[in-house]
């Protein structure tokens, strides 16, 4: 079973630049998450989506951060513009369903560096 | 408010045990996660637990106590490996866990 995959793995911009990164999840799952985790910091949730529509997006600074998830596969989460302290490592989790139990699977992440 | 509490650092011997506390105060309980995560990678899931009491996995066991808000995961013969963070979730309410910022083992040989 194929996992959850994101892209880019890395990336490096300046601050007030764009930035959008990209999570494919595990075929089926409905629930998919996406996580900032800061250095020495557990995952932070930013939004959850069930199939294609938004769960919790209390913790997401919806001024510079927006995500979506058109047709309840892929979703895109984008920061614009970026700020300093929005350098993280950006989790993308899904979940078959949000019954118990939901055990996440995440993807490798994408490290992003703001100078 | 949510608030899960770890220590932040253990060391442990190879072959030795080792038990990482977890204490959490959320609003809402539908169970807890052990996930574990080695350095630059992602969090992988070890454990979840809804009821009080201790699931056996392994080298790997949880315990729960829902009337304290106490968790704790117990790592046996411990082995190089196992050095990485260790985090523990808290699913308040439907599909949505809470994550404390994790416990680094480092285990010496």
């Amino acid at each position: 079973e194929a996992g959850v995959a994101q892209s880019p793995r890395y990336k490096i911009i300046e601050k007030r630049q764009s930035v959008a990164f990209w999570c494919n999840p595990i075929s089926g799952h409905a629930t998919l998450y996406w996580y900032q985790q800061i250095l020495g910091q557990g995952p932070k949730l930013l939004i959850q989506f069930q199939n294609n529509g938004v769960v919790d997006d209390s913790q997401l600074p919806k001024d510079r951060f927006s995500a979506e998830r058109l047709k309840g596969v892929d979703s895109t989460l984008k920061i614009q513009p970026a700020k300093l302290e929005d350098s993280a490592v950006y989790l993308c989790a899904s979940s078959f369903s949000p019954l118990l139990p939901n055990e996440q699977f995440f993807g490798p992440g994408t490290r992003l560096t703001v100078l | 408010g949510q608030n899960i509490d770890q220590p932040t650092e253990m060391t442990a011997t190879e072959g030795a045990i080792v038990q990482i506390n977890c204490t959490y105060q959320t609003s809402g309980f539908n169970g807890l996660f052990w996930y574990q995560q080695h350095a630059g990678e992602a969090p992988t899931f070890l454990s979840y637990n809804v009821l009080d009491g201790l699931e056996e996995k392994g080298r790997f066991s949880s315990f729960l106590s829902r009337s304290k808000g106490y968790s704790y995961l117990l790592l046996k013969e411990l082995q190089m490996k196992d050095s990485a963070s260790y985090l523990c979730a808290v699913r308040v309410d439907a599909g949505k866990s809470t994550f404390g910022d994790g416990t680094t083992l480092t285990v010496k040989p």
